[in-house]
């Protein structure tokens, strides 16, 4: 089955632009996560969304932001773009299992797209 | 912080098994140990994960000490495609969410 889709795959943007950013998910997975990678900060989380709700958020400014859709599609946003945004944008999907208690299961596999390299000039 | 230690980079033949070590010394009863690898400019990819017992599939092999402070992820017939940053990794619950957190990974360069 199809893996997880992001669009666009590389895009330049101008200081103080938007950018948005879209992400499908493995089809059956609820549980959209999105990340940030540069080479001096390495891997870094985002945010998290299941069920159109935002179940966890990293710790990054308020210029980002994300929604994710009832088809579990998601995008994500980030406003007034500096040159510290230019990075590869990862989103990544899982199945989001929760046990009866509500708790996450350290179980679930997620599985990352391809990324969007975003350069900010 | 990254819960794991690996080396910084390894090498292998083409045709040989790598095997490259992880140190997971705090990790605690119910988390997974994961790997996966990063191609340059590419998402990284999924290879295989485990808890307690041995696991093997397609890719790759996973043998997890009885004690569960360390593993080593077994690439049993290295090809130069197997050329990557190979990440050893185990989330951390933060905020009602397993969070991945990946350190520097080890760099595997399979030479002909």
């Amino acid at each position: 089955k199809a893996g997880v889709t992001q669009t666009p795959r590389y895009l330049i943007k101008t200081r103080g632009q938007q950018v948005t950013l879209s992400c499908s998910p493995i089809s059956g997975h609820r549980s959209v996560s999105w990340y940030q990678q540069t080479p001096g900060q390495g891997l870094q989380f985002l945010f998290e969304y299941f069920s159109e709700t935002q179940r966890n958020k990293g710790n990054f400014p308020g210029r980002f932001s994300g929604r994710q859709f009832s088809n579990s599609r998601s995008e994500m946003n980030v406003s007034t773009l500096e040159l510290g945004d230019s990075a590869l944008y990862l989103c990544a999907s899982s199945l989001g299992r929760r046990d009866r208690g509500f708790r996450p299961l350290s179980g679930n596999t997620i599985y990352f797209g391809e990324g969007s390299w975003l350069t900010v000039v | 912080d990254a819960k794991t230690t690996q080396p910084t980079s390894m090498d292998c033949a083409e045709g040989r098994a790598a095997n490259l070590p992880c140190n997971h010394s705090t990790i605690s009863g119910n988390e997974y140990v994961y790997w996966y690898r990063q191609i340059h400019s590419q998402g990284p990819q999924y290879i295989i994960h485990g808890l307690k017992n041995n696991e093997t599939n397609e890719m790759a092999s996973l043998i997890i000490t009885e004690d569960r402070k360390s593993s080593t992820l077994i690439l049993p017939h290295a090809t130069l495609r197997d050329t990557a940053v190979y990440y050893c990794i185990v989330r951390v619950l933060s905020g009602g969410s397993y969070i991945p957190t990946f350190g520097r990974g080890t760099s595997l360069i399979v030479h002909p």
